[in-house]
Order: C-alpha cells, then structure tokens, then sequence
C-alpha cells in the first residue's frame, strides 16, 4: 500500500524568507501524481502544485516549487518570499493509476507559522 | 467562493439522532468523495462515488451511510454515532477517478460534533 510521510509536525519561517517543507512517500507505481494542499483556518483544502512522477522537470507555481526526487521517493515543497497569509497546514498527497480508484492518499500535515 | 459548497458547516448532534451532511459541487465533475479528518490524524478517505456509482468504501461502519443521487450532489446520512466520530467532514470532487492527475477540489468541511 502507499504510503505518505510528513516528518515535521511544524515550520516556523521568518516573513519574506525561504522555508522547504519535506514529504517522502512509498510506492510500487511508475506512474503517479503527487501534491501539496494548503488548508487556512478556513479548513478548505487548496490546491498549491502538482508534480507528474513522469516528468522530471521540477514543478513551480509562482513561488512555490518543488524539488522531486523520484529514486529517492522524496518531494519537498519550497515556499520563497515567505508571506502572512502563506501560514497554514500544508498536506502532501499521492494519487496513484486509476486502479487506485482515483483517491488522494495524504500525509500527515505540516504546521507552518509565518513570523512578521 | 467554492465550486464545493458544504451544509451545514457546523452540526452538534447527540447519540441518537439522525443527521445528513449536504455536499454540492457546480464544476462539471463526475467523481464525488468523503473524507474525514480527525485531530493529529491524517485524512483518511470514507467513500468514492463515480457517475454516481460506488467504488470506494474504505471499511466505513454502517452509521455512515452514504448517498449520491446525481453527480453533483453527495449526502453522508449519520445515524447512532458515537463521540470518536466528531471530527471535521470534508467532501471533494474531480471530473472523474479515471485519471490520476485530475485535480481533487475541496469544500470547506462540516464540522460535526457528537454528544
């Protein structure tokens, strides 16, 4: 079975800075997608980025990016200029083949406090 | 505002009663799902509907009862809960399960509370 590790309960980033958020997760699959989610108090869970396991060039939204390490099974978010409203829960999440029945498998979460 | 609207977005509830959570989705989508996210835990998948059909039941006990009567609306019927099932309910959608990198949209929960 998938699984998906978030080893840091909580970040702390200092406003305008740079803070990388770790995620490593286990598979048998070749081919799959990976995710981070943002949740704000709000409790919505929004989208941040995608990475196609099959694509070896490094997604970026702006300035979220992130670092995929498929042999290493490791997928870590970098968050750069830091911002107030960038402080949430951030989840990472697979999705496997559509074998897996489409689900989203998360992780843990991480805490992330934005300091001004 | 959300493409997936929740209601409602608070619910108290004791043992024995009957309760619904409402989730409707105005994207176009085809797959429908409930999660569940419980404190300290992960998010943990409950059930996965596809035109409306069943595919997913993630060993749910039967006090969750699930409902998808078109492809834009999901209901989570509740019945004889117990506390450990407060927790904040959250419904999603994607255009279907068929392709793995469709993007799965969130509404903003239900937060249920038993008594």
């Amino acid at each position: 079975a998938q699984t998906v590790t978030q080893s840091q309960p909580e970040m702390s980033v200092q406003e305008a800075e740079t803070v990388t958020l770790s995620c490593t997760y286990d598979t048998s699959e070749s081919d799959y997608y990976l995710f981070w989610y943002k949740q704000p108090p709000s409790r919505q869970m929004i989208l941040v980025i995608r990475q196609e396991a099959y694509k070896q060039q490094n997604a970026t939204e702006n300035r979220f990016s992130v670092n995929f390490q498929k042999a290493a099974k490791s997928f870590s978010l970098k968050i750069s200029d830091s911002q107030l409203g960038d402080a949430a829960m951030y989840f990472c999440a697979y999705r496997g083949t559509y074998n897996q029945g489409g689900k989203l498998i998360f992780g843990q979460g991480t805490e992330l406090s934005v300091k001004p | 505002e959300t493409g997936v609207t929740q209601t409602p977005r608070h619910l108290v509830m004791g043992m024995t009663n009957k309760k619904s959570l409402k989730c409707e989705q105005h994207l176009g989508h085809n797959a429908m799902y409930w999660y569940k996210q419980s404190a300290k835990k992960p998010l943990e998948l409950m059930f996965v509907y596809n035109f409306k059909e069943q595919t997913e039941n993630n060993s749910v006990p039967s006090r969750f009862s699930p409902e998808c009567p078109n492809s834009s609306h999901l209901f989570l019927h509740l019945h004889t809960l117990q506390p450990e099932d407060s927790a904040l309910y959250l419904c999603a959608s994607s255009p279907s399960t068929l392709s793995s990198g469709n993007t799965i949209y969130f509404g903003e929960g239900s937060w249920l509370t038993v008594v």
